[in-house]
């Protein structure tokens, strides 16, 4: 079985420039998690999706941060535009349902913010 | 506002003895806790789980133990292996939409 795929696995951005990241979860897995894992912390959630609606959006910084999941399967992040202290790992999860315990993760994309 | 902690940056054991993993919680009313293991340049991996409702999972080398009185859970290794290396992060579930909340995580190091 494919684990969860994320794309690039490293960018590095000038501030104010936008940045944009993809994931493909496990086939079949209709919850998807977008987390935010900076240097020396846990991974903390920013956006949840049940098939492509969003379930819980409360620690996105909105005014930056934007997520689609089309199709309820893939899906991409984005940042615009983007602030130094957005430097961090991006970790995309899924599980195959809402709440489910046990998430499986991407291997992240790290960004560093210049 | 930290609801899960671990308060231990780093361990670091010989192989073969016991490796002690601790994580705090504030809110009473998580339902799961869940370690994951992380290696450099990897997403965490799922190790072990425990419900609110037990004190005690085994899993192999692995055992969560939960003092909810306490609002303490630890993840014992034993025994410990130099592949036991990484990152483990503590996470409770929780809330509405049963989120995950993660620890800062302790990073272990199995000296051969």
């Amino acid at each position: 079985e494919a684990g969860v795929a994320q794309s690039p696995r490293y960018k590095i951005i000038e501030k104010r420039q936008s940045v944009a990241f993809w994931c493909n979860p496990i086939s079949g897995h209709a919850t998807l998690y977008w987390y935010q894992q900076i240097l020396g912390q846990g991974p903390k959630l920013l956006i949840q999706f049940q098939n492509n609606g969003v379930v819980d959006d409360s620690q996105l910084p909105k005014d930056r941060f934007s997520a689609e999941r089309l199709k309820g399967v893939d899906s991409t992040l984005k940042i615009q535009p983007a602030k130094l202290e957005d430097s961090a790992v991006y970790l995309c999860a899924s599980s195959p349902s809402t709440g489910g315990y046990e998430q499986f993760f991407g291997p992240g994309t790290r960004l560093t913010v210049l | 506002d930290q609801q899960v902690k671990q308060n231990s940056p780093s361990l670091s054991v010989q192989e073969g003895r016991i490796s002690i993993l601790n994580c705090d919680y504030t809110n009473s009313m998580f339902d799961y806790f869940l370690w994951y293991k992380k290696y450099p340049a990897e997403g965490p991996t799922f190790l072990i789980s425990i419900s609110s409702i037990k004190d005690k999972n085994e899993d192999g080398r692995f055992t969560v133990f939960l003092n909810k009185s306490a609002k303490h859970l630890s993840l014992h290794i034993v025994p410990s292996q130099p592949g036991d290396s990484a990152v483990y992060f503590c996470a409770a579930r929780g809330g509405a939409t049963n989120k995950l909340i993660f620890g800062t995580g302790t990073l272990l190091a199995v000296q051969p």
